[in-house]
């Protein structure tokens, strides 16, 4: 049982490249989520997927896209990076059984470098 | 929305101490967890605890919904304690995001 599992662990851009972060999880999570850490804050929430063939956007969902391929997984893109999207990614996940429905269990991250 | 306020922002004692971290929020919830970032930045879930009073070993929380506020309870400290501490609401009706704190920077000192 991985929990969350994201990919890549880190990247480094140009600015206006465009890339995908992935995420998955293997815990038969109904919602999944998007957020990103900048230095010396608490996570940002960018945009959510409260189940499968729904999204919604967050605080901070300005030059992001989301897509939700399945159950498991939920990937965030970006479409011409900014220096501004320099941050640590990280996605969660909740909404299964014995937990509470609502309870978020993160990945690792992804640190994104955009310069 | 709602805010999420934590103190004290910095926090270093040494090895044995004890110590509390306080979250006050704005609004009510119907969802408040603890997490701790390790100095690799993974984020581990310590507690999921809207209302009532949690422990696990060396950590206990208790919320008080009523008055707003959480508290984290880390007795005799370790340094692999070390680490962000942060709090996390939800206010909303579904599956929502959460909303964090700023985090409380803890350095336990050998």
């Amino acid at each position: 049982n991985a929990g969350v599992t994201q990919t890549p662990k880190f990247q480094v851009l140009k600015t206006g490249q465009s890339m995908t972060l992935q995420c998955a999880q293997d815990m038969n999570h109904n919602s999944m989520y998007w957020y990103r850490q900048d230095p010396g804050m608490g996570l940002r929430l960018i945009y959510y997927s409260a189940s499968e063939g729904t999204t919604d956007k967050g605080e901070v969902p300005n030059g992001y896209n989301v897509s939700r391929l399945n159950k498991r997984e939920f990937s965030l893109r970006l479409e011409s990076a900014a220096p501004s999207q320099t941050s640590v990614y990280f996605c969660a996940s909740s909404g299964g059984t014995p937990t509470p429905y609502n309870e978020q269990f993160f990945g690792p991250g992804t640190r994104l470098t955009v310069l | 929305g709602i805010q999420v306020e934590q103190s004290p922002p910095d926090l270093i004692l040494q090895e044995g101490a004890n110590s509390t971290l306080r979250c006050n929020f704005s609004d009510s919830v119907n969802n408040l967890q603890w997490f701790h970032q390790n100095p690799w930045g993974q984020l581990i879930n310590l507690f999921y605890i809207p209302s009532g009073t949690k422990q696990n070993g060396r950590l206990s929380a208790t919320t008080v919904a009523t008055e707003r506020y959480s508290l984290l309870y880390i007795s005799s400290s370790q340094t692999t304690d070390s680490g962000v501490y942060f709090c996390a609401v939800d206010s909303g009706g579904g599956a929502d995001g959460l909303t964090f704190g700023k985090g409380t920077h803890l350095i336990i000192q050998p």
